[in-house]
C-alpha cells in the first residue's frame, strides 16, 4: 500500500542536541511538507519542497533544516537553535498543482528532556 | 466559540445526533477547501473537499457547505458516532498563488457522548 511514513513515533532530545525526523513516501508525490503542531493550535508550516533538490522556508523555519536529495525522502533536522522544540511534527505530501489535499504521516512527538 | 490560548473550540454532541462544525476562512480568493479529521496522536485524515464553484457537497454521512459571501465553511456529520470524536480542521488554498499550499484553521474538538 502507498503511504507516508514518519519515524520515530516518539523522540527525546537533550538540550543542545540536533535531532533528525524521518519522512518517507512511496506515493510518487512531488511535493512534501513539514508542519509543527502545538496543543490547541493549528498546523504551522516549517519547510516545504516541490521538487528534488529544492525547498522553501515556511512560516516558522528558524531553528530547523531540511534536505530533499530523493523524491521519496524529506528529513527534518531540529537544531539546537530551536529553543522550544517540544511539539508534534507532521510530514505531508501532495501532487502539485494540488487539488486533492495532502496525505499526512502519523507524526513524531518530540520532547526535550 | 473562538479559541483562546491553548484551548480549542469544543463541540459536545450526543451519540446519534447531527454535528455541525464551522470554519471561517481568511482569503476571499481561496478556491479549494478541505476538511480533515485528526484523532489523538495521529496525523490528519482527509474527509471531504469542495471547490469554490459549488456550495454543497455530500459524502458518506458528511456534508460540506460553502458560503463564499461570508467566507464560511461548515461540516455536517449525520448520526454522530463515538468514532467521530476527534479534532476537525478546515483548510483552504488559492490556485492563483502558484504553490497550491493549504492554509489550516485551528481546529474544533468534537466530543461524542455515548
Amino acid at each position: 500500500d502507498g503511504g507516508i511514513t514518519q519515524s520515530p513515533k516518539y523522540l527525546f532530545r537533550k538540550e543542545g542536541q540536533n535531532v533528525t525526523l524521518s519522512c518517507e513516501q512511496n506515493l510518487n508525490h512531488d511535493a512534501m511538507y513539514w508542519y509543527r503542531q502545538d496543543p490547541g493550535q493549528g498546523l504551522r508550516l516549517i519547510y516545504y519542497s516541490q521538487i528534488v533538490n529544492d525547498f522553501q522556508k515556511g512560516d516558522i523555519a528558524e531553528g530547523y533544516s531540511v534536505s530533499r536529495e530523493k523524491k521519496e525522502s524529506f528529513p527534518l533536522t531540529v537544531t539546537s537553535a530551536q529553543k522550544n522544540p517540544t511539539a508534534f511534527y507532521l510530514c505531508a505530501s501532495s501532487i502539485p498543482p494540488d487539488r486533492y489535499g495532502y496525505t499526512f504521516g502519523s507524526g513524531t512527538r518530540l520532547t526535550v528532556v | 466559540g473562538e479559541s483562546v490560548g491553548l484551548h480549542l473550540p469544543t463541540l459536545s454532541v450526543q451519540e446519534g445526533d447531527n454535528s455541525i462544525i464551522n470554519c471561517a476562512y481568511s482569503n476571499s480568493a481561496s478556491d479549494y477547501f478541505i476538511w480533515y479529521k485528526q484523532e489523538s496522536g495521529k496525523g490528519p485524515q482527509f474527509i471531504i473537499d469542495i471547490r469554490s464553484n459549488m456550495d454543497k457537497r455530500q459524502g458518506q454521512r458528511v456534508t460540506v457547505l460553502l458560503n463564499k459571501t461570508v467566507k464560511h465553511l461548515s461540516l455536517q456529520i449525520a448520526a454522530t458516532q463515538p468514532g467521530d470524536s476527534a479534532v476537525y480542521f478546515c483548510a483552504e488554498s488559492y490556485s492563483g498563488a502558484g504553490s497550491y499550499q493549504l492554509t489550516f484553521g485551528k481546529g474544533t474538538k468534537l466530543s461524542v457522548i455515548p
